[in-house]
């Protein structure tokens, strides 16, 4: 079973406009935290909002807030005030357990978001 | 605050042969994650270092291995290399413990390998 699904392979927004890109989890683990990434063509991975699982706010970072719904498993990503930069692939990864302990992060497959002037 | 580096960028090599990556972790950090990403696809967790040993390991064959040193940089080896192990590879660095709230990972730009 996926434990990251990503339904939108792609999405197009009009500059300026807000966007919100889908992502659910399958976790049995109480402590886990989740991450956004943003992927340009030239391929390093950006770290963009990370929310976690205790947190009461859903996180907020500049244009980039977590629409963060804990009964639904679902940590959506939402870009206000759409800019031709941020053009690229957006992955959502989960970190299993405590953030102490380092672990690895598990990725969907992403969401190419194409912005139009 | 130097960043994390990969080399080399871009590499082509032919089945059977082995080949060597290499990743330099941010300056501070002690954890090295390897990850292979595949075309259309989301990263895929090879193994961590930290400390200069293996610290958790995906579902990969022997045939990768790693090495972190002691200034915690660290090398990914693959050997007897297939057509399916062409992929973007990226290197994560972070900090273990220090009280960070998410031990967040920083990505190097990565390195695109080519198998034929």
């Amino acid at each position: 079973a996926q434990k990251i699904t990503q339904t939108q392979p792609g999405m197009f927004v009009q500059e300026k406009e807000a966007v919100t890109l889908d992502c659910t989890y399958d976790t049995s683990d109480p402590s886990y935290g989740l991450f956004w990434y943003k992927q340009p063509s030239s391929g390093e991975m950006i770290f963009l909002i990370y929310q976690g699982s205790y947190d009461q706010q859903n996180a907020t970072e500049g244009r980039y807030s977590l629409n963060f719904q804990k009964a639904r498993k679902s940590a959506n990503l939402v870009i206000s005030a759409s800019q031709l930069g941020d053009s690229a692939m957006y992955f959502c990864a989960m970190r299993e357990g405590r953030a102490g302990n380092n672990r690895k992060l598990i990725w969907g497959l992403g969401t190419s978001l194409a912005v139009n002037p | 605050e130097t960043g994390v580096t990969q080399s080399p960028t871009h590499l082509i090599k032919t089945r059977g042969q082995q080949v060597t990556l290499r990743c330099s972790s941010q300056s501070g950090h002690n954890t090295v994650s390897w990850y292979q990403q595949a075309l259309g696809q989301g990263p895929q967790f090879i193994f961590q270092y930290y400390r200069e040993e293996e610290n958790g390991r995906g579902n990969f064959p022997p045939r990768f291995s790693g090495l972190q040193f002691p200034n915690y940089s660290s090398e990914l080896n693959v050997n007897a290399l297939e057509l399916d192990d062409s992929a973007l590879y990226l290197c994560a660095s972070s900090s273990r413990g220090g009280g960070l709230a998410y031990n967040e990972q920083f990505f190097g730009p990565g390195t695109r390998l080519t198998v034929l």
